[in-house]
């Protein structure tokens, strides 16, 4: 399957602290997206990396792409409680779609 | 100022009914994709138009699954007789370049369904 597999499936951590999360996938890819979506809500866009990218930076948001170790990780630094979300990974190849994988589910405690 | 709208944001329907979901994307984008999500699960990609030509509907469940661009712009997913398995949210996503390499996507904040 493409699908990519992210861990840990859910954290709860101080506000304050960073929260990381990660990704793997077993196939070739072109692009790895990062989605959040808010309870009830759409998905929105955080971050994309082509394959060809090792770290992207997006304000409190850091991205790594290891094609060797077919894994990525999203780095969310000083967490507030507006980041309360699950986080998706989405794989980028050749056909066109993209597909999510079941997502991370972040919770900012107070 | 317009991002995605879907409408309605909740359907609730008997088993047996059609329904019919619609999506305005953002004016002007080529790319527009139905996605259905499970409770905690992640978006699972239905169908994929370009314009108005339908050039990917791998992910279709079954052909009680239609959906429809004819000009272009405005998308209708429409699910005939609707099973109980139907109950999701319905997402639909738009960008404004051909395919998915490279460019994000823009969703809506979707439709949930339930069938009684």
């Amino acid at each position: 399957s493409q699908q990519g597999e992210e861990d840990p499936q859910a954290l709860s951590i101080q506000e304050g602290e960073n929260a990381t999360m990660n990704c793997s996938y077993k196939t070739s890819i072109n692009n790895l997206q990062w989605y959040r979506q808010n309870s009830g809500r759409g998905l929105v866009h955080l971050i994309l990396i082509r394959s060809n990218e090792r770290e992207k930076h997006s304000g409190r948001l850091r991205v790594t792409l290891d094609t060797s170790k077919k894994s990525s990780s999203l780095l969310i630094t000083a967490s507030r409680a507006a980041d309360t979300a699950s986080y998706f990974c989405a794989l980028g190849g050749r056909d066109d779609k993209i597909i999510f994988g079941k997502g991370t589910r972040l919770h900012i405690l107070p | 100022g317009a991002g995605v709208s879907q409408s309605p944001r909740y359907k609730v329907a008997k088993r047996g009914q059609d329904v019919a979901l619609r999506c305005d994307p953002i004016s002007g984008h080529v790319s527009l994709f139905w996605y259905q999500q499970a409770l905690g699960q992640g978006p699972e990609f239905l169908t994929y138009f370009q314009n108005e030509a339908q050039l990917d509907k791998s992910g279709l469940p079954s052909d009680r699954f239609f959906a429809e661009r004819p000009e272009g712009s405005v998308s209708t997913l429409k699910i005939q007789r609707t099973q109980q398995e139907d109950s999701a949210v319905y997402l639909c996503a738009s960008s404004p370049r051909v395919g998915t390499l490279n460019q994000p996507q823009h969703f809506g904040d979707g439709t949930r369904l339930s069938i009684l």
